[in-house]
């Protein structure tokens, strides 16, 4: 079975500080990982994916993840937070063709506060 | 980039009525639809998964008599709460895939269902 860890339920980082929020997953054959982001009483918007190639994957916003199989990761950052990133992201992973499955499993979430 | 919308974004209905909610994908073919259900501060759950032309599947534990999905065309899935009760209560998301987009789904922007 999949899974997606997001060890922190909040994280608070000053306008203009890096920002990273951590995932780790577990899946059957190669992930398929995501981010996605989604604000108040709104669906989730896709952030960025990692299929294959360049571990290190750029997204919207600014954002990057990068994927490190060996640690099974996949934690999200940006260089310098915005105020307006504060919202809720999501990390998930569906495994390839190999692992089979067509589901698509979420981590619990974690709230970003950026704050001035 | 590809758009899905829901309608409606807010319902308040009666306790043992029936509700649908309607998910479009505006600018792309949808070969698979899905349907969750999002707690306040909770992950999202999948209730199941549906392909045009097809009976959707249904996640363990959801009742497909009470949640009733229609997937007829590439482009709409309807969910149909029946006999609703307030426990229904919830934030209810699709999501779809297809067109070009081989790897991500791209999500509604949610329907808050209120069950008096």
């Amino acid at each position: 079975a999949q899974s997606v860890a997001q060890p922190e339920d909040q994280v608070n980082v000053a306008e203009g500080n890096p920002l990273t929020v951590k995932c780790t997953y577990s899946v059957s054959g190669n992930p398929y990982l995501f981010w996605y982001v989604q604000y108040p009483n709104r669906g989730l918007q896709f952030l960025l994916k990692y299929i294959t190639g360049d571990n290190l994957v750029k997204g919207s916003y600014g954002f990057e993840a990068e994927f490190n199989k060996s640690q099974t990761s996949f934690h999200l950052k940006k260089p310098s937070a915005l105020v307006s990133d504060s919202a809720l992201y999501f990390c998930a992973v569906r495994p390839d063709f190999t692992g089979g499955g067509n589901k698509l499993t979420f981590g619990t979430g974690t709230q970003l506060k950026v704050e001035l | 980039g590809a758009v899905v919308s829901q309608h409606p974004s807010r319902v308040i209905c009666k306790s043992g009525t029936s509700v649908k909610i309607e998910c479009r994908s505006l600018d792309f073919q949808a070969t698979t639809m899905f349907w969750y259900r999002q707690f306040p501060k909770k992950s999202l759950m999948l209730m199941a998964t549906s392909n045009e032309g097809s009976k959707a599947t249904y996640e363990q534990g959801v009742e497909k008599d009470k949640f009733l999905i229609n997937h007829a065309s590439l482009t709409l899935s309807t969910l149909t709460v029946t006999s609703a009760h307030p426990e229904d209560s919830s934030f209810y998301i699709c999501s779809a895939r297809g067109g070009l987009a081989l790897y991500e789904q791209y999500f509604g922007p949610g329907t808050r269902l209120t069950v008096t």
